[in-house]
């Protein structure tokens, strides 16, 4: 299985830009780079998916190197309802595999 | 819509007892999945669907079991508890097992505790 590595925590302010490196050097030619966020006694939600270059939605935003060997989640502005775990995952042919995620704490 | 539903929310068992996880979902999805998350780490796969009537297992099968006899349906059974398996269980369903636009969408877990 591909495995991804990401930072364990991050600490941010209120209005900030956050970005959080996933590194995925082992990635399949058919998976998808997706991302999701974790709030404390809730289940992941999806944030963002990408194949290359550079997706965009009304949450966040997504970077993918030409290599795909790593990508970066981007959050605009963050506030401190996002606090919580942030999971890179490649999705592709297989199971699904969830790495330790990075716990981002937004201060005020 | 509900999405995915999981009962009961909280359950405290003692060693040795059974019981069964139920997960349905009102979307219509061919995959289902069903994961545990120990405090402080990260998700592990028990097991997971494709569709009615097909099951594989995870990376962590052990002492569990599922079935998959409807499209909405998803039991978790667990035959002989043990304190191992105290955690939180999710289940998660999605329209297809790869590629873009599939995301998993989740249900809020089952808090079970083994003592």
């Amino acid at each position: 299985l591909a495995k991804t590595t990401q930072p364990i925590s991050m600490d941010s302010y209120e209005g900030q830009e956050v970005n959080i490196t996933c590194s995925h050097n082992n990635i399949a030619t058919n998976d998808y780079i997706t991302w999701y966020q974790q709030f404390p006694s809730q289940g992941p939600r999806f944030i963002i998916q990408g194949y290359k270059t550079k997706v965009t939605n009304e949450v966040a935003s997504l970077f993918i190197p030409a290599d795909r060997k790593s990508s970066t989640l981007s959050l605009p502005r963050v506030s401190l309802s996002d606090t919580a775990v942030y999971y890179c995952l490649l999705v592709g042919l297989g199971q699904l595999t969830f790495g330790s995620g990075t716990q981002l704490t937004v201060l005020p | 819509n509900a999405g995915v539903t999981q009962t009961p929310k909280f359950r405290i068992l003692k060693i040795g007892q059974s019981m069964t996880l139920q997960c349905t979902q009102d979307m219509n999805h061919n995959y289902m999945y069903w994961y545990r998350q120990d405090p402080g780490m990260g998700l592990k796969l028990i097991y997971y669907s494709v569709g009615a009537g097909i099951t594989d297992k995870g990376e962590v099968p052990n002492g569990y079991n599922v079935s998959r006899s409807t499209t909405e349906d998803f039991p978790l059974r667990l035959e002989l508890a043990a304190p191992s398996q105290t955690s939180v269980y999710f289940c998660a369903s999605s329209s297809a097992g790869t590629g873009n636009n599939s995301p998993l969408h989740f249900g809020n877990g089952t808090r079970l505790t083994v003592t």
